[in-house]
């Protein structure tokens, strides 16, 4: 899987958008770029995934660069409850049954602070 | 509720005395897995599943013991536990090993003395 490198920390105003950015500049073609969350010591939770194409849901939308070397992930109305390590995750394509693939390397993630 | 549930959360005890952490999905998940969090290192792999009596060993196998019996429960073991083990574990579910969206527990913190 691709490496990626992100900020360790950045702080947000709460009530703004929150732009998270990620490097992958070793993505190859058939790795996706996923996003989990992770809020102080939980269970990491999923947040979005893409391939090429801008993606949103109702939690966050994920900007990819058309050289597919960056990406940036958008919380639009930042809260309090936003405030969590964010990991910028790259691997292969989905579907079929994994194995090792199904292996998620975390790196050390950006740790968001929203401030009231 | 789709949950992955894990026991106990938390967990003191001596080196050598073996114990079990259970995890458990009610969301008939093929692929189950756990992980270490320890600081500076991240999360890292321990051992997976891909089925019922199939599994394999993640980035760090050494020390602990998996089984997979059923296909909703995937218990982590520590035959002989030591105070390198001490960490926060975490055990996650998906359909299976390639599905985008992985679902974790809410952790297990375990304390070796």
């Amino acid at each position: 899987d691709a490496k990626t490198t992100q900020p360790p920390s950045m702080d947000c105003a709460e009530g703004r958008a929150a732009n998270l950015p990620c490097n992958h500049s070793t993505i190859s073609g058939n790795e996706y770029v996923y996003w989990y969350r992770q809020i102080h010591s939980q269970g990491p939770q999923y947040i979005i995934h893409g391939l090429k194409n801008n993606e949103t849901n109702e939690m966050a939308s994920l900007i990819i660069t058309e050289d597919r070397k960056s990406s940036t992930l958008i919380l639009p109305h930042a809260t309090l409850r936003d405030t969590a390590v964010y990991y910028c995750i790259v691997r292969v394509v989905p579907g079929g049954y994994g194995g090792s693939q199904g292996n998620l390397i975390f790196g050390k993630g950006t740790k968001l602070s929203v401030k009231p | 509720e789709a949950q992955v549930t894990q026991n106990p959360r938390y967990l003191i005890t001596v080196t050598g005395k073996k114990l079990t952490v259970t995890c458990s999905q009610n969301m008939n998940h093929e692929y189950m897995s756990w992980y270490r969090q320890d600081p500076g290192l991240g999360l890292r792999q321990i051992y997976y599943s891909m089925n019922v009596e199939v599994t394999d060993k993640g980035d760090v196998p050494e020390g602990y013991k998996v089984s997979r019996k059923e296909k909703r429960n995937f218990p982590l073991i520590l035959e002989s536990p030591s105070p390198n083990q001490t960490s926060l574990y975490f055990c996650a579910s998906s359909q299976t090993g390639l599905s985008y969206e992985q679902y974790f527990g809410p952790g297990t913190r375990l304390t070796v003395t």
